[in-house]
């Protein structure tokens, strides 16, 4: 099957800070992408819908400008958590699905646990 | 707005025995899918279900779906450990573009 990776795994930042997140389509392209947010023992939440060549769709109560979202290419998009808080710590999962194709799969990468501390 | 409701939330169970999870959504639906998630992982994609009255078996689950009644069943039969996980349904709505709202996740607990 096709395979989304998201890189870093891993963060932790000290409050305040910036962190990015990657989240990379290995073997197809993929013109849409979505984050989502996953708080211990929750579902997972879609926070924003990543569009190639334009401006993301957020969700409602999600904050543009605390959550910036760029789709620079087919294969990538990034997510930045500017001045980041506790609060922000959580788990983030991109999606991306296969459009066009008769499965209508839907890939998840393998998460980015980010700690703020 | 779409909202999808598992049931029940938490599930422990014997080995060997049969249970079956509910997927209930309150509008109409593309597509329905089932995840699994192991502690600290991403999702695992189980089924993928597209039409009213489509059935899917892998292994020792397997998924329907009754669009009519909004309504998706993941059936485990003789469970054995191994399938000890969180398990989600998620609904992709006609007018989601593919976004996908998810369930509350079901806990599943498979004793020895």
């Amino acid at each position: 099957g096709a395979v989304v990776s998201q890189h870093p795994s891993r963060v932790i930042c000290k409050s305040g800070t910036s962190v990015k997140i990657e989240c990379r389509s290995l073997d197809f392209q993929a013109t849409t992408m979505f984050w989502y947010r996953q708080f211990p023992k929750q579902s997972l939440m879609l926070m924003a819908t990543s569009n190639e060549g334009s401006k993301a769709t957020y969700e409602q109560g999600v904050e543009k400008d605390k959550f910036l979202i760029n789709h620079a290419s087919l294969t990538l998009s990034t997510l930045t958590v500017t001045s980041a808080h506790p609060e922000d710590s959580s788990f983030y999962i991109c999606s991306a699905p296969l459009l066009g194709r008769a499965s209508y799969e839907q890939y998840f990468g393998p998460g980015t646990r980010l700690t703020v501390t | 707005e779409l909202k999808v409701e598992q049931n029940p939330l938490f599930l422990s169970m014997q080995e060997g025995k049969n249970y079956t999870i509910y997927c209930n959504y309150s509008t109409t639906s593309d597509r329905l899918y089932w995840y699994r998630q192991d502690p600290g992982k991403s999702l695992e994609s189980l089924f993928v279900l597209l039409s009213n009255g489509a059935v899917k078996q892998e292994g020792r689950l397997m998924a329907s779906l009754d669009t009519k009644a909004r309504l998706s069943t993941l059936h485990i039969t003789a469970a054995v450990h191994d399938l000890s996980a969180t398990y989600f349904c998620a609904v992709d709505g006609k007018t989601s573009g593919s976004r996908l709202t998810f369930g509350e996740g079901t806990q599943l607990t498979v004793n020895p």
